[in-house]
């Protein structure tokens, strides 16, 4: 199974932050990886595809890059709604696996 | 507006057995592939299970192969998630998703907690 490494597990940062979270793939994945992002008590929701295409309607603060083995998740003006957990997937083979997720919480 | 409504939740003794159901609205039903993810209280997300547009392909998780069968009834616009010897480390909020490989949107879940 490809393991997802997010780092780091959790952060604290202010509206207006730059915030990067990574996630490394245990074998190459090429750009099959997907983030996602979860409110507390609510359901995940796409934010990305493709390591780096924007799901519609995702603001454009969030980017993604990266390919192969490491990719990352960027929110250039941390905004209050940003709030949440982050999470990583790779869809390259089943089983498609998860990372641990990135809690991002106000400072 | 996409809609997907999970039920079937509940407590179930360890070896027991419990059938999901997720009711689809909003999109061509038969036209997507669909999923199962779960997530452990306070944990991370876990892919489970998923069914091709018609049936004719399904993938689960080695944990619950055998055990788990996902399934769906296209004139219904639902899918379904049977759990058959079912763990304690089955508890689970279980949501159904659209999608093959990448989900959105997802449904907001249904609790699942085995215990005795």
């Amino acid at each position: 199974d490809i393991q997802m490494t997010q780092s780091p597990s959790s952060l604290s940062a202010s509206v207006g932050d730059r915030v990067t979270i990574t996630c490394r793939a245990s074998q190459g994945i090429s750009k099959w990886l997907a983030w996602y992002q979860q409110k507390p008590e609510k359901a995940p929701k796409s934010l990305i595809y493709g390591a780096s295409s924007l799901e519609s309607g995702v603001p454009s603060r969030f980017s993604g890059s990266g390919s192969g083995t490491e990719f990352t998740l960027t929110i250039s003006s941390l905004q209050p709604e940003d709030f949440a957990t982050y999470y990583c997937q790779q869809y390259y083979t089943y089983p498609l696996t998860f990372g641990g997720g990135t809690k991002v919480e106000i400072k | 507006e996409v809609q997907l409504v999970e039920s079937g939740g509940g407590l179930v003794q360890p070896g027991g057995s419990l059938r999901l159901s997720c009711a689809a609205s909003g999109f061509t039903f038969s036209s997507h592939w669909m999923t199962w993810v779960r997530q452990a209280p306070g944990k991370g997300l876990e892919w489970v299970a998923n069914i091709k547009e018609d049936g004719s392909e399904k993938y689960y998780m080695d944990s619950v192969k055998g055990r788990f069968t996902i399934s769906r009834d296209n004139a219904k616009n639902s899918l379904y998630l049977e759990m058959n010897s079912l763990r304690a480390e089955d508890t689970a909020m279980y949501y159904c998703a659209q999608g093959r490989v990448m989900f959105d949107p997802w449904g907001q879940g249904t609790l699942v907690t085995v215990s005795s």
